[in-house]
């Protein structure tokens, strides 16, 4: 059981370069979310997947876009890297409802040059 | 728009030591989640709480919701090394939205 799981780990771009982070969870959750890390910001939501088949923005979308490929697999794309998309990037999913408590994987460490 | 605020930002104890993080909301708490991080890591659940007075403890590591459901602290007993890390309040703000303090950076010294 291994919970939520992103890929990859670190990942190093050059502006302008798109790339896709892959997010997988086996606990049969209905909900999946992006968040970002900055230091001294906290987490911040970008996009969020209340079920399969719906996606919607959070608080920092610009940049961004995301797959709800099934019920287990959420990705993120950044289609034109920036600087300002260095971050820790976290994959999380809940159960059935909006306020359950959520998991996270382990995040991937972007680094946009 | 609601806010959590953690105190203190970052602490260093001598092991064994007990310790006390707090985490305030500007709104009532509906669900109020405690999470624990290492460098390099993912965020691992600690504890949830929703009632209020609702108080939870695993292994040394007990965390207390107030009445008001506007506070919760988390008390870590005769710490040890490998408490050290990120602990992270986070509420449910609205269906499908979290939010998170900023973090209290925990150092123990052995």
């Amino acid at each position: 059981n291994a919970g939520v799981t992103q890929t990859p780990k670190f990942q190093v771009l050059k502006t302008g370069q798109s790339m896709t982070l892959q997010c997988a969870q086996d606990m049969n959750h209905n909900s999946m979310y992006w968040y970002r890390q900055d230091p001294g910001m906290g987490l911040r939501l970008i996009y969020y997947s209340a079920s399969e088949g719906t996606t919607d923005k959070g608080e920092v979308p610009n940049g961004y876009n995301v797959s709800r490929l099934n019920k287990r697999e959420f990705s993120l794309r950044l289609e034109s890297a920036a600087p300002s998309q260095t971050s820790v990037y976290f994959c999380a999913s809940s159960s059935n409802r909006g306020t359950d408590t959520q998991y996270f994987g382990p995040g991937t460490r972007l680094t946009v040059l | 728009s609601q806010e959590l605020e953690q105190s203190p930002q970052s602490l260093i104890v001598q092991e064994g030591k007990n310790l006390t993080i707090n985490c305030t909301s500007s709104k009532t708490l509906y669900g109020l989640y405690w999470y624990k991080q290492k460098y390099g890591e993912g965020l691992i659940f600690l504890m949830m709480l929703q009632k209020g007075g609702e108080e939870k403890s695993h292994e040394k590591i007990t965390a207390k919701l107030d009445e008001k459901k506007q506070q919760s602290s988390l008390h870590i007993t005769a710490s040890q090394p490998s408490h050290a890390g990120i602990y992270l309040c986070g509420a449910a703000s609205g269906t499908y939205k979290y939010i998170f303090g900023t973090g209290t950076r925990l150092k123990v010294l052995a």
